[in-house]
């Protein structure tokens, strides 16, 4: 089945320290990818997307994301982590589903990351 | 441009009653998507509306619904609610670029 996996339920990193979070698709084809951020009792922020090209894709607040096709994965990395960046971290892949003649698209979301973030 | 928009931010509802539950789209995006995010189910799709017409279907029981108006705002209704119902229901509306979509803040939803 088609699907978008978090490994890491909640990581724990000290402000300045590298940060590297962890995303894996199932598909047949390589969907459009994303990385979402959500603050506690706010909506979901974009923080990158991946479609297709270069690999490597930057984002707002500092963030990179890296495309490996040979793993299925999309990981989130950033190389000094901010208390501000403490927040619920959602990978996410957007998928075109064919069926009766039509065809819609589909954004499936993993479970999220929560990111601590100790002084 | 002003994001995306909902009414009301929060509601306390009793169980068997129903409730609606609005989202306004960034202006000029035309189609406006619905999920529902708990702690134990994550994000979940709802439904997809563009131009009116339901495009996209999640696996959730028909007593949630939804419709589109021609100026693209967006409602959901959940009639007959259970307790399990209680969710942040989170609205996303996107233009051009259909993949590329942006969220609202949602409604928290809390039934008693």
């Amino acid at each position: 089945a088609q699907s978008v996996t978090q490994p890491d339920i909640h990581i724990t990193v000290s402000e300045g320290a590298s940060l590297e979070l962890r995303c894996n698709y199932s598909y047949g084809a390589t969907p459009y990818l994303f990385w979402y951020v959500q603050s506690p009792g706010q909506g979901l922020q974009l923080l990158l997307k991946y479609f297709s090209g270069d690999t490597l894709v930057q984002g707002i607040k500092g963030f990179e994301a890296e495309f490996k096709r040979s793993q299925s994965s999309f990981n989130l990395r950033k190389p000094s982590v901010h208390w501000s960046d403490a927040a619920e971290y959602f990978c996410a892949a957007y998928t075109i589903v064919y069926a009766g003649g039509t065809s819609y698209g589909k954004l499936t979301f993993g479970q999220g990351t929560i990111l601590t973030v100790h002084p | 441009k002003a994001g995306v928009t909902q009414t009301p931010r929060y509601l306390i509802k009793t169980r068997g009653q129903q409730v609606t539950l609005s989202c306004s789209p960034i202006s000029g995006h035309r189609s406006v998507s619905w999920y529902q995010q708990t702690p134990g189910q994550g994000l979940q799709f709802l439904f997809e509306y563009f131009s009116e017409t339901q495009r996209n279907k999640g696996n959730f029981p028909g007593r949630f619904s939804g419709r589109q108006f021609s100026n693209s705002r967006s409602e959901m209704n959940v009639s007959t609610l259970e307790l399990g119902d209680s969710a942040l229901y989170l609205c996303a509306s996107s233009g051009s670029v259909p993949y590329e979509q942006y969220f609202g803040p949602g409604t928290r939803l809390t039934v008693t």
